[in-house]
């Protein structure tokens, strides 16, 4: 298996709904990510997860909560968003520790309404 | 094949010429770099990647080189295909202890007319 899985493809909530987008992959990478990208723009970095643990978090709102249960699974839980916060969510894997090889999901395409 | 910069994004060739897309990257330390195609709606699907070791790296129709004086990378198509059209992505990655992240150029949109 050497993809990268992430449900749902499309996301429409409210602006006051509580709701979680799901990543996985079973490549056995120990780095796992997540992307923001807005239309016409390139993805934005928002977390980093290394051997399960956060890593990286490039200052993103509180509304935005990852979460990584097992070396395989990583999720974002998304609460009390605005409709600024619509675009593709992208989730990624590598092989972490300074090895190469980053591999991106297709994405959640998210619309706050 | 004619060269873009990121301050111009969008690239139009015609069917069966070379295209180059170039990219400046931004810092000195980062170690490895990739090329991402992305089609529209779908996720970033890698193309090729170098190392900061090497400054020239070749695969199917597609070649990479890397100018670490100037921080330049380039991409180059032969033989362009109308498959080809997609947004084409940067990106340099920098490792840092247990860190690493992987930042995104901003890209630049090829169009393959028939």
């Amino acid at each position: 298996d050497t993809e990268v899985t992430q449900t749902p493809k499309h996301l429409v909530m409210g602006m006051t709904n509580k709701k979680s987008l799901k990543c996985e992959q079973h490549m056995g990478h120990r780095a796992m990510y997540w992307y923001k990208q807005k239309a016409k723009k390139p993805p934005e970095l928002m977390f980093v997860y290394s051997y399960e643990k956060l890593s990286i978090n490039e200052s993103v709102p509180s509304r935005f909560s990852p979460e990584c249960p097992n070396s395989s699974l990583l999720n974002l839980h998304l609460h009390a968003l605005q409709p600024e916060d619509s675009a593709l969510y992208l989730c990624a894997s590598s092989q972490g520790q300074g090895k190469y090889g980053y591999t991106f999901g297709s994405g959640t395409r998210l619309t706050v309404v | 094949g004619e060269s873009v910069g990121l301050h111009l994004p969008t690239l139009s060739v015609q069917e069966g010429d070379n295209s180059i897309i170039n990219c400046a990257y931004s810092n000195s330390a980062s170690d490895y770099f990739i090329w991402y195609k992305q089609e529209s709606g779908k996720g970033p699907q890698f193309i090729i990647d170098i190392r900061s070791n090497m400054d020239k790296r070749q695969g199917q129709r597609v070649t990479v080189l890397l100018n670490k004086t100037v921080k330049h990378l380039s991409l180059q198509i032969a033989a362009t295909q109308p498959g080809d059209s997609a947004v084409y992505f940067c990106a340099e990655n920098i490792s840092g202890g247990s860190n690493y992240k992987l930042t995104f150029g901003k890209g630049t949109l090829l169009t393959v007319n028939p």
